[in-house]
């Protein structure tokens, strides 16, 4: 595609539901990024694929979060048992390599009540 | 984890203004970038560069790792420069700045 894209662009959901935000990156970028912006936290890395796998998964903030990527291509972030704090900007971006410039999707908006 | 802090958080510029950005981390890093985020949110990433100086246009920047800080100069600033700009370190993990928040005025 032109560029990447993400859905939804808007998530509203209940504490304690599962969410599943999508990412696909620009065809023939080889990493993948997701980021986090909240109003408490400010910009926060959650992790980056390279290919389909995932060196180091430090980033993301508890075992409730997982991300997976398949095909290098299209990626998922799933948050399980949503909590109030997971309410954010969820970002991701993609690059023809690691240390390329990465380009960035417009975010999914999560609210979670 | 690494500190990273950034100055000054907001800063008004008239256009045609230069100015300076200064991010200033804790520890040695393997990375470091800098980006720009407009006023309606969308990020861009402008600068990857751990040392050395780097430009594109009427941006530059420049890192200097001994001595753990980085600048972002913008010379004769535009309105569409306004927005936040965010560096970010990369060392065992990857922290962010708070950001300067950048307002150029007509």
């Amino acid at each position: 595609g032109a560029g990447v894209s993400q859905s939804p662009s808007n998530k509203v959901t209940e504490k304690g539901k599962d969410v599943e935000l999508r990412c696909d990156p620009i065809s023939g970028h080889t990493a993948l990024y997701w980021y986090r912006q909240s109003l408490g936290q400010g910009l926060e890395f959650l992790i980056y694929f390279q290919g389909n796998s995932a060196p180091d998964k430090s980033g993301l903030p508890s075992d409730r979060f997982s991300a997976e990527r398949t095909g290098g291509s299209v990626s998922t972030l799933t948050i399980q048992r949503t909590q109030q704090e997971d309410s954010a900007v969820y970002l991701c971006a993609s690059s023809l390599g690691i240390q390329e410039t990465q380009y960035f999707g417009p975010g999914t908006r999560l609210l979670v009540l | 984890g690494i500190q990273v802090e950034q100055s000054p958080p907001d800063l008004i510029l008239q256009e045609g203004a230069n100015s300076t950005l200064r991010c200033n981390f804790s520890d040695s890093v393997n990375n470091l970038q800098w980006f720009h985020q407009n006023p309606w949110g969308q990020l861009i990433n402008l600068f990857y560069i751990p040392s050395g100086t780097k430009q594109n246009g009427r941006l530059s920047a420049t890192t200097v790792a001994t001595e753990r800080y980085s600048l972002l100069y913008i010379s004769s600033s535009q309105t569409t420069d306004s927005g936040v700009y965010f560096c970010a370190v990369v060392g065992n993990d990857m922290r962010f700045g708070a950001g300067t928040r950048l307002t150029v005025k007509p």
